[in-house]
């Protein structure tokens, strides 16, 4: 009875290579985030949607494209990937937008 | 700039001993803030927040906004509280600062 899971858990991909990472949340949440968390375990927001719609984009490269079909599902694509782009990626969500997050067990992405 | 400041990147207690995780923000507006944990092989989840000023296994952690912190305390470790612990702030409601994280390991 997950609340909020991501596909695949681990990703091993070759520089160059496109790939995407899909999260899902069965809570009716409105508000979906992905995270980066490097090496040193530094949490980083990347993207924030709201009712499907993007409301924090940070700076993060055009090659990171969110996707949002509905209210449940924020994707992740990443074009061309870089060996600098290996790291965790986690999905979260909450009720609104500063409310408490829920997050994903993260996907661990290794660009070789 | 908005900023949240975790000085230890790694905390070591024996147990029973008190702990504290200190947190300090930098925000301008009035600030949202929680403590977030991550153990072992699990998913990042809510310790507490600020508003609720509640205490959970344990933990309290007090908003002052004079010194802009929310150190996180606990009078007596367990080894059970070893852990990734994060603060974050939410600023305008919309995005979360989180804190580059404390690694507390409590020592038998």
């Amino acid at each position: 009875d997950t609340a909020v899971s991501q596909t695949p858990k681990y990703l091993v991909t070759q520089m160059g290579n496109d790939k995407s990472i899909k999260c899902e949340q069965n809570l009716g949440h409105d508000t979906m985030y992905w995270y980066k968390q490097d090496s040193k375990k530094f949490l980083k927001i990347m993207f924030s949607y709201n009712n499907k719609e993007l409301i924090i984009n940070e700076t993060v490269p055009n090659r990171f494209s969110p996707k949002s079909p509905d209210k449940a599902h924020l994707n992740l694509h990443i074009n061309s990937l870089e060996l600098g782009d290996s790291a965790v990626y986690f999905c979260a969500s909450s009720q609104e937008s500063g409310s408490e997050q829920y997050f994903g067990p993260g996907t661990r992405l290794t660009v070789t | 700039a908005q900023r949240v400041t975790q000085p230890e990147k790694l905390l070591s207690v024996f147990k029973g001993a008190p702990v504290e995780l200190k947190c300090n923000y930098s925000y301008s507006g009035s600030p949202e803030l929680f403590w977030y944990v991550q153990y072992s092989r699990q998913r990042l989840q809510l310790l507490l927040r600020h508003i609720s000023r509640e205490s959970i296994k344990g933990f309290t952690a007090d908003l002052n906004k004079g010194e802009t912190s929310f150190h996180l305390k606990k009078p007596f470790a367990q080894e059970e509280d070893s852990a990734m612990y994060y603060c974050a702030l939410v600023t305008g409601g919309f995005k979360t600062i989180f804190g580059a994280g404390t690694r507390l390991f409590v020592k038998a």
